[in-house]
């Protein structure tokens, strides 16, 4: 079954250290990945999207087919990237029928 | 543009009882998605209407069921509710087919506490 996993539900890091979020799927052919996050009294909406391959607010991911991984990634962690992160996937072409992982709440400290 | 909206925002039934939970997509939006977020749980997709038709189901049983009219917006309607059935309900809209992106724009939820 098409799964999306996310190992750690809580992760804690200090200001200015390098955080690494991981998200790891199941699916024999091609997803489409991306990284949804919530903050703090907002809607979940969408930080990055495996296809455009860009960086936004300072966070990349790639995508390792061999490994099946999608982790988030971002050098110098703020306190205002302190959030709830959710790994996605949608099978291409397939009607945005997105599926979700069960979310890392990341805590950066000050 | 106020985005999606979602009604009502809280509600409280009992088991056995129906419920019915309304959205409005965003505008130039006219594919909707339901979503079922339970405490501590990521959301698990329950079905998607576009053109007023169901196009795709997750595995939710047919207790679950939706509606979408032709100015695209959608109801869930869930009956002979359980406990189980306790969670944050989200609605999220897209662009569909005719210009798949990928981006899911959510609205704040409905949650529904059953008694």
């Amino acid at each position: 079954a098409q799964r999306v996993t996310q190992p750690e539900k809580l992760l804690s890091v200090f200001k200015g250290a390098p955080v690494e979020l991981k998200c790891n799927y199941s699916y024999s052919g091609s997803p489409e990945l991306f990284w949804y996050v919530q903050y703090s009294r907002q809607r979940l909406q969408l930080l990055l999207r495996h296809i455009s391959r860009e960086s936004i607010k300072g966070f990349t991911a790639d995508l390792n087919k061999g490994e099946t991984s999608f982790h988030l990634k971002k050098p110098f962690a703020q306190e205002e990237d302190s959030a709830m992160y959710y790994c996605a996937f949608s099978l291409r072409y397939n009607n945005n029928d997105m599926r979700f992982g069960a979310g890392t709440r990341l805590t950066v400290k000050p | 543009d106020a985005g999606v909206t979602q009604s009502p925002t809280h509600l409280i039934k009992t088991r056995g009882q129906q419920v019915t939970l309304r959205c409005s997509p965003k505008s130039g939006h006219d594919t909707v998605s339901w979503y079922q977020q339970a405490l501590g749980q990521g959301p698990q997709f329950i079905f998607q209407y576009y053109e007023e038709e169901e196009r795709q189901r997750g595995n939710f049983p047919d207790r679950f069921s939706g509606h979408q009219f032709p100015n695209y917006s959608s109801e869930l309607n869930v009956n002979a509710l359980l406990l189980g059935d306790s969670a944050l309900y989200l609605c999220a809209s897209s662009t569909g087919l005719k210009s798949w992106t990928g981006e899911l724009f959510f609205g704040e939820g409905s949650r529904l506490t059953v008694l």
